[in-house]
């Protein structure tokens, strides 16, 4: 079975204090592992996907990483528009392709 | 294209009463799903569809749901007899082969 755990469960930070969301994972064959962005009342917005050890990706201020049991999301100089819960998902490969999600990090950028 | 549409987004209903809700999603995706997420956890899979069939249900599906993707456009979730442990956010996505999933924006289902 999937698993996917995320930590930590929250994250106060003030604006411009760069840190890293932990994702570690064990899965049956990884298809992909991917972040979401989740605002309060909203659904998941999808931000990157990462499908070899080793493996980066950019966006703005965020930087994902992976390796064969973990992922990092590392935030620089956060601002407050950056303040979510981030979720991690891993795609095994069972025939459906579903997501199995952890439970998120809630950020809080504080200005 | 605007996205994977879902309605209502928010319902409240009696226990014990049958609610529907409805998802759209991107039109050139082939392939929906259907989660649910509780209050400080990740979303949950519930069922898959590919065009219109339904190919995979999760072993946590109640006999209470049953979802439905007619034509392999949109797709209808069902729950019957609601229970107050139903109360979640169900939220659908969408995807093309080899592509990332989208998502709605989800229905919140309160059940007094």
């Amino acid at each position: 079975e999937d698993q996917v755990t995320q930590s930590p469960e929250a994250l106060r930070l003030q604006e411009g204090e760069s840190s890293s969301l932990n994702c570690s994972y064990t899965v049956s064959g990884l298809r992909g592992l991917f972040w979401y962005r989740q605002d309060p009342g909203k659904g998941p917005e999808f931000l990157f996907t990462l499908y070899s050890a080793g493996e980066e990706k950019e966006k703005e201020r965020l930087k994902a990483t992976l390796t064969k049991k973990e992922s990092f999301l590392h935030i620089t100089a956060p601002k407050p528009e950056d303040s979510a819960t981030y979720l991690c998902a891993v795609q095994g490969s069972g025939s459906a392709r579903q997501l199995t999600f952890g439970s998120g990090t809630q950020l809080t950028v504080l200005p | 294209d605007t996205g994977v549409s879902q309605d209502p987004r928010h319902k409240i209903t009696k226990r014990g009463q049958n609610v529907t809700f409805r998802c759209d999603p991107i039109s050139e995706h082939n392939r929906l799903y259907w989660y649910r997420q509780t209050l400080g956890q990740g979303p949950e899979f519930l069922t898959y569809f590919q065009n219109e069939a339904q190919l995979e249900k999760s072993r946590l599906l109640s006999d209470r749901f049953s979802a439905e993707r007619p034509k392999g456009s949109f797709s209808t979730l069902e729950i019957q007899r609601t229970e107050q442990g139903d109360s979640a956010m169900y939220l659908c996505a969408s995807r093309a082969e080899g592509t990332e999933a989208f998502f709605g924006q989800g229905t919140r289902l309160t059940v007094v």
